[in-house]
């Protein structure tokens, strides 16, 4: 159960795009279909933007979408606002019960 | 709506235990599995624990076994946490989170309790 690897930090400016990578291995994220991704904002519940590597939950802007490449998962958030400044995660299933953690990227609005 | 609402966490020391309680209202409870969730200060969000619906099942990170135990009452709509030989690393926001069923994810979030190890 290693942590997932995210960049530490992306940045963007508003109306512009950035995608955040996730990699891990053929034993979880390239295993299964079952990528999520979460944003949180300091102090606040992390929020769920992404499940099933790229179907977006009712009340997610249509600027957020998934997508995955063998081992590798990808988070693009096109039209960058300032509201999206926040840390975000990416999660797989791990099989056996068992799930994993993004170590977490920080995006800044500039 | 969802609620979820954790309790419990405070400052022990090493060696010590300490039981997280998380109350839950806004759903049907018995129906949806539950996990933990920890941040530790300055790090990433880290999956701890999940418990099926029953109660029956029971999952842990490789690296917290035989000191944590997860649990839940159906009737009182709780699920807890029961920490054991706490060391400084466990120190960390925990959180209890319903499972998104059916899609190996989580949707909905606690606000999260403080377990600080320290002597």
């Amino acid at each position: 159960q290693s942590a997932l690897t995210q960049p530490r930090s992306v940045s963007g400016s508003p109306g512009q795009s950035v995608t955040i990578s996730c990699t891990g291995t053929s034993s979880d994220v390239g295993g299964y279909d079952y990528v999520s991704w979460y944003q949180h904002h300091p102090g606040k519940a992390p929020k769920l933007m992404i499940s099933d590597v790229s179907e977006r939950p009712s009340g997610v802007p249509d600027r957020f979408s998934g997508s995955k490449s063998d081992n590798t998962a990808s988070l693009t958030i096109s039209g960058l606002q300032a509201e999206d400044e926040a840390d975000y995660y990416c999660y797989s299933y791990a099989g056996s019960n068992t799930w994993v953690f993004g170590g977490g990227t920080k995006l800044t609005v500039l | 709506q969802v609620q979820l609402v954790e309790s419990g966490g405070g400052v022990v020391q090493p060696g010590g235990s300490l039981r997280l309680s998380c109350a839950a209202s806004g759903f049907a409870f018995s129906s949806c599995n539950m996990h933990w969730v920890r941040q530790a200060p300055g790090k990433g969000l880290e999956w701890v624990a999940f418990i099926w619906y029953d109660g029956d099942d029971k999952y842990f990170a490789d690296s917290l076994k035989g000191r944590f135990n997860i649990s839940r009452d159906n009737i009182k709509k709780t699920v807890s946490l029961q920490m054991n030989s706490l060391r400084t690393d466990d120190t960390a926001v925990y959180y209890c989170a319903k499972d998104f069923s059916g899609h190996y994810a989580i949707d909905s979030w606690g606000q999260g309790t403080l377990v600080t190890v320290s002597s």
